[in-house]
């Protein structure tokens, strides 16, 4: 247990489907993260929310849309995805302003586009 | 942030301490060593990091050549549950940044019997 939590877990969804992705965390921190995982490659970061601000958007396709509506939640929008976006989807978070702070990842949600 | 290299895989022993190296030559005088580990499936969990000094908390140590161009990550008595992909990650520490991390492929580190 980390003090992330991600739902749902596992998740199916058709390529017409809208579907969101939560997390949720409880350490006080100020800054989350989106990461993804595909097979057989590193994890790459999408997106990243500095005091409920979006600072960093990787190049991700407009069908992810994030969504930091205060700084315990994040959220990812899905909709109208492709196979190839069947992934590990991670959450993360931190502490800003301090220096040799860690973060803090959820456990995923292992998502497949059919 | 800077480039670092890993070894691919590794064999460990259940009781024996495993060595975890990490080549790191082009790291910036303001980066920090991070090692993560994730176990399959699961999301990466923090071990341990440094600037310059040598660490050490209840997981693991962590030594950092004087150069800092190298260092290793040592899990003194692994375990089957130690079995995971380890990550070494140089980070710039600025105050009031985001924590980002570029993930390269690390070391899968396999504890057998």
């Amino acid at each position: 247990e980390t003090g992330v939590t991600q739902t749902p877990r596992h998740l199916v969804m058709g390529m017409t489907n809208k579907k969101s992705l939560k997390c949720e965390q409880h350490l006080g921190h100020n800054a989350m993260y989106w990461y993804k995982q595909s097979a057989k490659k590193p994890l790459e970061l999408m997106f990243v929310y500095s005091l409920e601000e979006r600072v960093e958007n990787n190049s991700v396709p407009s069908r992810f849309s994030p969504e930091c509506p205060n700084s315990s939640h994040l959220f990812l929008h899905l909709h109208t995805l492709q196979p190839e976006d069947s992934a590990l989807y991670l959450c993360a978070s931190s502490h800003l302003g301090q220096t040799g702070t860690e973060a803090f990842f959820g456990q995923g949600t292992r998502l497949t586009v059919v | 942030d800077a480039k670092t290299t890993q070894p691919t895989s590794m064999d460990c022993a259940e009781g024996r301490a495993a060595n975890l190296p990490c080549n790191h030559s082009t790291i910036s005088g303001n980066e920090y060593v991070y090692w993560y580990r994730q176990i399959h499936s699961q999301g990466p969990q923090y071990i341990i990091h440094g600037l310059k000094n040598n660490e050490t908390n209840e997981m693991a140590s962590l030594i950092i050549t004087e150069d800092r161009k190298s260092s290793t990550l040592i899990l003194p008595h692994a375990t089957l549950r130690d079995t995971a992909v380890y990550y070494c990650i140089l980070r710039a520490i600025n105050t009031g940044t985001a924590s980002k991390l570029t993930f390269g492929t690390g070391t899968r580190l396999q504890v057998t019997l």
